[in-house]
């Protein structure tokens, strides 16, 4: 079962930040936080990954509570293309012995509005 | 251009016609995974592979079979496919080395009749 939650849907206006919660309150030690987008049944898409410090790279940034019990996925200029369904998922690295499965839960529906 | 290619993106068939579903990655990636996505379901893993030759089940692999004999390839085989075979395949692909982000191909729509 999936150990995230996230909120099933969100809207963002074009432009504007988008910031996509997730709560994974038990979270272990050793567990990574991942992001993954899936545009409208096409593969899965890699967006982000952190374990306890904020991350950025040219798709979003991550933020990693001091508790690592949630995190944010900010695009900070969505576009209509970041339309698409947004997975949290949290596993143990695979150099640490981490599963070979990314279990995706339901995701959040985020729709870019012009 | 690094990706993960499958064929035929679009298949009808009927019960009990054998057909096989291939997928090829051209980053060198020794993991390689069959997924199926189903609405309400999510995505879940049918089988993997570690490396030429190593394969293992997911957590549905009731009905499917794989093979791994070249590193780039790694086909999905229906040998007598069903209506509740019908859904929507992804293969993925990754190194064992470093950051083990998966990348997915382009997505295969099934229809068992």
């Amino acid at each position: 079962d999936a150990k995230t939650t996230q909120p099933p849907s969100m809207d963002c206006a074009e432009g504007r930040a988008a910031n996509l919660p997730c709560n994974h309150s038990t979270i272990s030690g050793n567990e990574y936080v991942y992001w993954y987008r899936q545009i409208h049944s096409q593969g899965p898409q890699y967006i982000i990954h952190g374990l306890k410090n904020n991350e950025t790279n040219e798709m979003a940034s991550l933020i990693i509570t001091e508790d690592r019990k949630s995190s944010t996925l900010i695009l900070p200029h969505a576009t209509l293309r970041d339309t698409a369904v947004y997975y949290c998922i949290v596993r143990v690295a695979l150099s640490q012995g981490g599963s070979e499965k990314l279990v995706f839960g339901k995701g959040t529906k985020l729709t870019v509005n012009p | 251009e690094a990706q993960v290619t499958q064929n035929p993106r679009y298949l009808i068939t009927v019960t009990g016609k054998k057909l096989t579903v291939t997928c090829s990655q051209n980053m060198n990636h020794e993991y390689m995974s069959w997924y199926r996505q189903d609405p309400g379901l999510g995505l879940r893993q049918i089988y993997y592979s570690m490396n030429v030759e190593v394969t293992d089940k997911g957590d549905v692999p009731e009905g499917y079979k794989v093979s791994r004999k070249e590193k780039r390839n790694f086909p999905l085989i229906l040998e007598s496919p069903s209506p509740n075979q019908t859904s929507l395949y992804f293969c993925a692909s990754r190194g064992l080395a470093g950051l083990d982000t998966q990348y997915f191909g382009p997505g295969t729509r099934l229809t068992v009749l």
